[in-house]
């Protein structure tokens, strides 16, 4: 069984359309993290969320962390071929690991 | 970038052989990991060191060991390679104290036939 589940796993839309990728879990996590993976590469960090509640921006991207700091959203406004990828949240317990979920492969068509 | 090199990017092996897969970093961090990803799994841990000489495994151990001399290296070894270990490789760093935040190596991908 996944310890963070994302939904959906496969997203292919139109450019311009908005677009939310969800990270569940029923574990508490005292950071979760958003990265983002381009084909033949590692994964980059996109966000860090700490606080439940917490909302971060970056440009068209909005990240919620949950009140019971259990779940979070990745929101992408507007969305643009570039934002295609695979997108990983990953939680931190509080020791010096991460645990991920399977990922969201996101397609914005032109 | 944070400066973490992969070698070999691509290697194609045979069921039985043993295969080292070499992680090398110029950040000096604590922490490395090594992580293998598969369709529909995301990355899943497979061993992480949080030290030279110290060690620990992760979800996905079985059939792997490592082993830190260096800060700077971590080595990963499949000691008698399976078809079930054919995927993508990759470590990671984290500097730890309070920052979690891990840095990817480019991967490497490994076919046992």
């Amino acid at each position: 069984t996944q310890l963070l589940e994302q939904s959906p796993q496969f997203l292919s839309i139109q450019e311009g359309e908005n677009l939310t990728v969800y990270c569940n879990s029923s574990s508490v996590f005292s950071s979760l993290q958003w990265y983002r993976q381009e084909p033949g590469e590692g994964p980059v960090l996109l966000v860090t969320v700490v606080t439940g509640g917490e909302v971060k921006k970056l440009k068209r991207l909005t990240f919620q962390f949950g009140d019971a700091r259990k779940d979070s959203s990745l929101h992408i406004t507007a969305a643009q071929p570039g934002d295609t990828g695979l997108y990983l949240c990953a939680g931190n317990q509080g020791a010096q690991k991460l645990v991920f979920g399977q990922g969201t492969r996101l397609t914005i068509n032109p | 970038d944070a400066g973490i090199t992969q070698s070999p990017r691509h290697k194609v092996t045979e069921t039985g052989t043993p295969v080292t897969l070499r992680c090398h970093q110029t950040e000096n961090h604590r922490y490395m990991y090594w992580y293998r990803q598969d369709p529909g799994h995301g990355l899943r841990l497979i061993h992480y060191s949080y030290g030279v000489k110290d060690t620990d495994k992760g979800e996905v151990s079985d059939g792997y060991s490592v082993s830190r001399s260096k800060t700077e290296d971590f080595l990963l070894t499949l000691e008698s390679a399976t078809s079930s270990q054919t995927s993508v490789y990759f470590c990671a760093i984290s500097p730890g104290q309070g920052q979690w935040t891990q840095y990817f190596g480019p991967g490497t991908r490994l076919l046992v036939l």
